[in-house]
C-alpha cells in the first residue's frame, strides 16, 4: 500500500470555526509532513515529523497546530483562521528524514481548504 | 536571495516531441535534486532523484541531468504522449537536514 489518505477532501469553515485535517498513512515512514500549495504555486513546507516528533515548524501561525498521536497519523488542527489561509493543504509521508539516503517524498490527495 | 525558477509559460508541444524542461537554482547547494509531477487537485508524485555527483539519471522516457556548475537541471520526456500533460516540479534538498523546497513548476501540454 503506496498511498497517503487525507480527509476532508473539501472543507468550508468560518473565522471561528475549529476544524482539523487528518492524514494518514500504512508504509511504515517515520517522517510526515504538512505542506500548504496556493493555486498556481509550488507546495510550501509548513511542518516536519519524524519518529512522532515535530522537528521542523517553518514559522506557521499560531492558529495551525500539527498533531502526530502515533507513526501513521498526521493531523492539522485550525483555530480562527484567515481568507487568506483558503488553499489546498497536503500531507506527505517519507521512509526516513536522516541524511545519506535522500527519501522520496509520497503526497495525499490534499484537502481544498476555503476559510469564509 | 534564493530561488529556484522553471519556465513560468506553459509548454506546448506535439505528441511524440521531446520535453525538455529547466530548473535554475540560486543562492542554494543542493545534495540532491527531485522531479515530481502534480496534476490538477493531486498530489504531487515522485518521479526521479539525481545527487550532486550525478551527471545524468534515466528512468523509461524520462532523463535528468544536474550541473551543479551551470545551477541547472534539465528534465526530459521523450516519444511525449498526451497524457504527459501536468505540471513537473523540480525540489531541491540541502545537507543536513530534508527539506525539500519547490521550484515554481512548468505545466506542459502535449497535443495529440
Amino acid at each position: 500500500d503506496t498511498e497517503v489518505t487525507q480527509t476532508p477532501k473539501h472543507l468550508v469553515m468560518g473565522m471561528t470555526n475549529k476544524k482539523s485535517l487528518k492524514c494518514e498513512q500504512h508504509m511504515g515512514h517515520r517522517a510526515m509532513y504538512w505542506y500548504k500549495q496556493k493555486a498556481k504555486k509550488p507546495p510550501e513546507l509548513m511542518f516536519v515529523y519524524s519518529y512522532e516528533k515535530l522537528s521542523i515548524n517553518e514559522s506557521v501561525p499560531s492558529r495551525f497546530s500539527p498533531e502526530c498521536p502515533n507513526s501513521s497519523l498526521l493531523n492539522l488542527h485550525l483555530h480562527a483562521l484567515q481568507p487568506e489561509d483558503s488553499a489546498l493543504y497536503l500531507c506527505a509521508s517519507s521512509q526516513g528524514t536522516a541524511i545519506p539516503k535522500p527519501y522520496e517524498q509520497y503526497f495525499g490527495p490534499g484537502t481544498r481548504l476555503t476559510v469564509t | 536571495s534564493q530561488k529556484i525558477e522553471q519556465n513560468s509559460e506553459a509548454l506546448n508541444i506535439q505528441e511524440g516531441k521531446t520535453a525538455t524542461l529547466t530548473c535554475n537554482y540560486t543562492n542554494y547547494s543542493p545534495a540532491y535534486l527531485q522531479w515530481y509531477r502534480q496534476d490538477p487537485g493531486r498530489g504531487p508524485v515522485f518521479l526521479l532523484l539525481i545527487r550532486e555527483n550525478e551527471k545524468e539519471k534515466r528512468k523509461e522516457r524520462l532523463k535528468v541531468t544536474f550541473d551543479t556548475t551551470l545551477k541547472q537541471s534539465l528534465f526530459h520526456i521523450t516519444a511525449s504522449q498526451p497524457a504527459d500533460s501536468a505540471t513537473y516540479l523540480c525540489a531541491l534538498l540541502n545537507t543536513g537536514f530534508q527539506k525539500l523546497v519547490f521550484g515554481t513548476g512548468t505545466r506542459l501540454l502535449v497535443s495529440p
